[in-house]
């Protein structure tokens, strides 16, 4: 069966330093990865999404980046961290299209609770 | 362009009663519609989901939901509630390939409050 870590579980950062969150999901092949951040209170916002190796998309510009190194490992990185880039992350994954009818649902990490001071 | 609508950000029951969580969508194809559910501090949890086979959608612990095209509607509903189905829940969308890789739409989710 498939499962997704991410890790650390809880961060906290000062202004200005460096931030990398990592995702791994075991048991697929190619999957689609993605980082959302959920802030205190309110849904979901999608950072980015990778369909393959080196393969990146942002949808909201920002402070952060995102790099696929692996076929199943999305990092999120950030140079210098703001007081708002404080947020829950969550890294999640689906199938991509093969032989098997895909049905698009999303597969959810853990998380990870950042808070910058 | 497909998108989600949640009504109500807080849902109250009390224990034993019934659990209705409204959700409308907008999509331009015929939809795959997801309901997942969020406790704190945790991952999302995929309770449910409909692909255009049966429109009655039966899920994990106890939920369902019914696709209703004519109404653009997906709402999940529990018959008792219990104390252990106080989360927050998220109705979500997809077009399919259509939609492409980053697919998911996410309502702003629903806080459900069990009342003792």
């Amino acid at each position: 069966s498939q499962t997704i870590h991410q890790w650390p579980a809880t961060l906290v950062q000062p202004v200005g330093s460096p931030l990398s969150l990592e995702c791994t999901v075991e048991g697929t092949s190619n999957p689609n990865l993605y980082w959302y951040r959920q802030a205190a209170g309110r849904g979901l916002q999608l950072l980015f999404y990778s369909v393959g190796i080196g393969q990146i998309s942002s949808e909201v510009p920002q402070n952060l980046s995102a790099s696929r190194p692996q076929d199943r490992q999305f990092i999120l990185s950030s140079k210098k961290l703001l007081l708002s880039d404080s947020g829950f992350y969550l890294c999640a994954w689906s199938e991509t299209s093969g032989l098997r009818r895909r049905t698009y649902e999303q597969y959810f990490g853990p998380g990870t609770r950042l808070t910058v001071t | 362009a497909q998108s989600v609508t949640q009504l109500g950000s807080h849902v109250s029951v009390s224990e034993g009663a019934l659990v209705l969580l409204r959700c409308n969508y907008s999509s331009s194809v015929p939809p795959y519609l997801f309901w997942y559910v969020q406790y704190p501090n945790q991952g999302l949890q995929l309770l449910l989901k409909y692909t255009s086979a049966a429109t009655l959608v039966k899920g994990i612990n106890g939920f369902e939901a019914e696709f209703k095209k004519s109404e653009t509607s997906f709402h999940l509903t529990k018959p008792s509630a219990h104390m252990s189905d106080a989360a927050e829940y998220f109705c979500a969308v997809s077009e399919g390939a259509r939609g492409g890789a980053d697919g998911l739409t996410f309502g702003k989710g629903t806080h459900l409050i069990i009342q003792p």
